[in-house]
């Protein structure tokens, strides 16, 4: 069936350090790969996403990688700041097809001062 | 440009109880997606909704309902509430079936006591 396992569940860097969240699916159709933040009590918002005709995407300190062969992609934040500190998901989706995102347990990064 | 509305922000509900949420798209979305983010859990696809069309649903019982408006609106309508119903309910829109990135509402948080 369709899943998406994420790791770690907790992160904890010191500010300036970089931080890097796995996550690996299980269905091979997969093409679409969007990563959220989620702040306590907000809404989960859309940071970076990559599609599986590209290896690699960056945007300022973050980046994200896909490895369509091992079926797993990662999240890369460098020069870590505390107010990167929230729960990280990361999802997949069979683009425009079924519509649904299937999601990650969640990563909560600490981000210490 | 206004996000991704939803109402309310919270409720309180007894089990056995009917309760309806609400989502309002981006302007120019069509396509309108509910998620349940249960306590310390990832986001689980519940339905998606399309043109006013139901375009796929997730593992769930037939309790939980929807439909979506001429104005690409929606409410998820849920049946004889139970315990285990009590989590955060996402909503997010997409420009429909060609367009992959979802963009999430704040959210209702829904208590079954």
């Amino acid at each position: 069936g369709e899943n998406v396992e994420q790791h770690p569940s907790t992160l904890s860097v010191q500010e300036g350090d970089s931080a890097v969240i796995k996550c690996t699916y299980s269905d091979s159709a997969s093409n679409y790969f969007p990563w959220y933040k989620q702040e306590l009590g907000k809404r989960p918002q859309l940071i970076i996403d990559i599609r599986s005709n590209v290896g690699e995407k960056k945007d300022q300190r973050i980046a994200v990688t896909l490895n369509k062969t091992a079926k797993h992609f990662s999240l890369h934040i460098t020069e870590t700041q505390p107010e990167d500190s929230a729960v990280y998901f990361c999802a997949a989706s069979i683009k425009s097809n079924t519509g649904k995102l299937i999601f990650g347990q969640g990563t909560t990064l600490q981000v210490k001062p | 440009e206004a996000g991704v509305t939803q109402s309310p922000t919270h409720l309180i509900k007894t089990r056995g109880q009917q309760v309806t949420l609400r989502c309002s798209p981006i302007s120019g979305h069509t396509s309108v997606y509910w998620y349940q983010q249960a306590l310390g859990l990832g986001l689980q696809f519940l339905l998606w909704y399309d043109e006013g069309e139901e375009r796929n649903r997730g593992n769930f019982p037939p309790r939980f309902s929807g439909r979506q408006f001429p104005n690409y609106s929606s409410e998820l309508n849920v049946n004889a509430l139970e315990l285990e119903d009590s989590a955060l309910y996402l909503c997010a829109s997409s420009q429909g079936l060609a367009g992959a990135e979802q963009y999430f509402g704040p959210g209702t948080r829904l208590t079954v006591t």
